[in-house]
């Protein structure tokens, strides 16, 4: 069974530019997560879908991040403009079902913001 | 207050020693807790969910003590390929949303 894919694996900007990152879950599974995990933290939910439909974005920056899960499946972030605190790795989870279900991780992009 | 706290270590250990460390959490109606492990410059991957009862997988053991809102994990005979990040997670939310420690650095040494 492939992993969760994610690309860029690294990407550099210089502060105020756009990035975004792609996420491709685990076939069949209908949660999708995004998390920025700072340098010394433990990783923090971004955003969760289920299926395409928002569960929670609570902790999105919402004017500056975006994130969309159009047909269910794969999903992106999208960052604009960058600042230097968004440097951090960014990781993409599934889960098969939302509740009780164990979260698989992509690698990660990380992300350096100069 | 953090929602969930750990020890940042680094617990540096001898191979075939026992380690320990704890977690706390601070939402008393968290319901389900899990040890993931973190590589250096990895993805996170689970290493155990933590029952009531306590549990054992192998040389690793987890505890539950929600009076004191704590949780444990135990390596025995420690090995190098143990050396990681530790992280605890506590689902704090009815619907599953997971809150991560900043993790407990474990290193084994030859």
């Amino acid at each position: 069974e492939a992993g969760v894919a994610q690309s860029p694996r690294y990407k550099i900007i210089e502060k105020r530019q756009s990035v975004a990152f792609w996420c491709n879950p685990i076939s069949g599974h209908a949660t999708l997560y995004w998390y920025q995990q700072i340098l010394g933290q433990g990783p923090k939910l971004l955003i969760q879908f289920q299926n395409n439909g928002v569960v929670d974005d609570s902790q999105l920056p919402k004017d500056r991040f975006s994130a969309e899960r159009l047909k269910g499946v794969d999903s992106t972030l999208k960052i604009q403009p960058a600042k230097l605190e968004d440097s951090a790795v960014y990781l993409c989870a599934s889960s098969r079902l939302v509740s009780g279900d164990t979260q698989y991780f992509g690698p990660g992009t990380r992300l350096t913001v100069l | 207050r953090k929602e969930v706290e750990q020890d940042p270590g680094p617990f540096n250990v001898p191979e075939g020693a026992t380690v320990a460390f704890n977690c706390t959490y601070s939402n008393s109606a968290s319901q389900s807790f899990f040890w993931y492990r973190q590589d250096c410059r990895k993805e996170p991957k689970l290493l155990m969910s933590v029952y009531s009862s306590g549990n054992e997988d192998g040389r690793f053991t987890a505890q539950l003590n929600r009076a004191s809102q704590y949780i444990s994990l135990l390596i025995r005979d420690s090995k190098l390929s143990d050396s990681a990040t530790y992280l605890c997670v506590v689902n704090t939310r009815l619907d599953y949303k997971l809150s991560f420690g900043a993790g407990t650095t474990v290193t084994v040494r030859a």
